[in-house]
């Protein structure tokens, strides 16, 4: 069936520190990973997205690798600062793109 | 950052009552959805419409129904068979050709 396991649940590090939330899609079908950043009470934000023709995309402090063959993607967020704590959600794509599945969600906290 | 409205940003419900979350949005998106959020457990699709007049069910689709006689409005009516209703209600929606999806600020729905 469409599933996305999402790993850790909950995240804790020290301002500066890297952190890194992973994933699992089970359609090899899906050709669409997104990221989205959750802040309390407020809509979910795309921060970063990869294609199934790529292996590693970076926009600043942010990452994200795909590994289609074991079906798993990863979210790295380098010299995190506090304004990073939020709930990360990821997603893959399923029927053609149509649907978006999501995991459960990373709740980030960024400890100063 | 507009495009997406949802409305209203809270809502009540009592026993027995249907209510009809509002989302209308003016980006001119072909593509429409309703997500329901709950802590721990990520987004969960309800509805999604591709176009006018067509829409298919999510994985939650049970004691919700939707209508899309605009391309610009999406709403979802929360229905008295829904035994659970207390959520945080997401609505979506992106371009035809584009992976990218956009959310509203959402509808926080609870029982009386």
């Amino acid at each position: 069936g469409e599933n996305v396991e999402q790993h850790p649940s909950t995240l804790s590090v020290q301002e500066g520190d890297s952190a890194v939330i992973k994933c699992t899609y089970s359609d090899s079908a899906s050709n669409y990973f997104p990221w989205y950043k959750q802040e309390l009470g407020k809509r979910p934000q795309l921060i970063i997205d990869i294609r199934s023709n790529v292996g590693e995309k970076k926009d600043q402090r942010i990452a994200v690798t795909l590994n289609k063959t074991a079906k798993h993607f990863s979210l790295h967020i380098t010299e995190t600062q506090p304004e990073d704590s939020a709930v990360y959600f990821c997603a893959a794509s399923y029927e053609y793109g149509n649907k978006l599945v999501f995991g459960a969600g990373t709740i980030l906290r960024v400890k100063s | 950052d507009g495009g997406i409205t949802q409305s209203p940003k809270y809502l009540f419900r009592k026993e027995g009552q249907n209510v009809t979350l509002s989302c209308e949005q003016n980006l001119n998106h072909d593509a429409m959805y309703w997500y329901r959020q709950d802590p721990g457990q990520g987004l969960r699709l309800i509805y999604y419409s591709q176009i006018v007049n067509d829409f298919q069910k999510g994985d939650i689709a049970e004691g919700y129904s939707v209508s899309r006689e605009k391309k610009e409005s999406f709403p979802l009516t929360v229905t008295s068979a829904q035994k659970n209703p207390t959520a945080f209600y997401l609505c979506a929606s992106k371009a035809g050709n584009n992976e990218k999806l956009f959310f509203g600020s959402g509808t926080q729905l609870s029982v009386l």
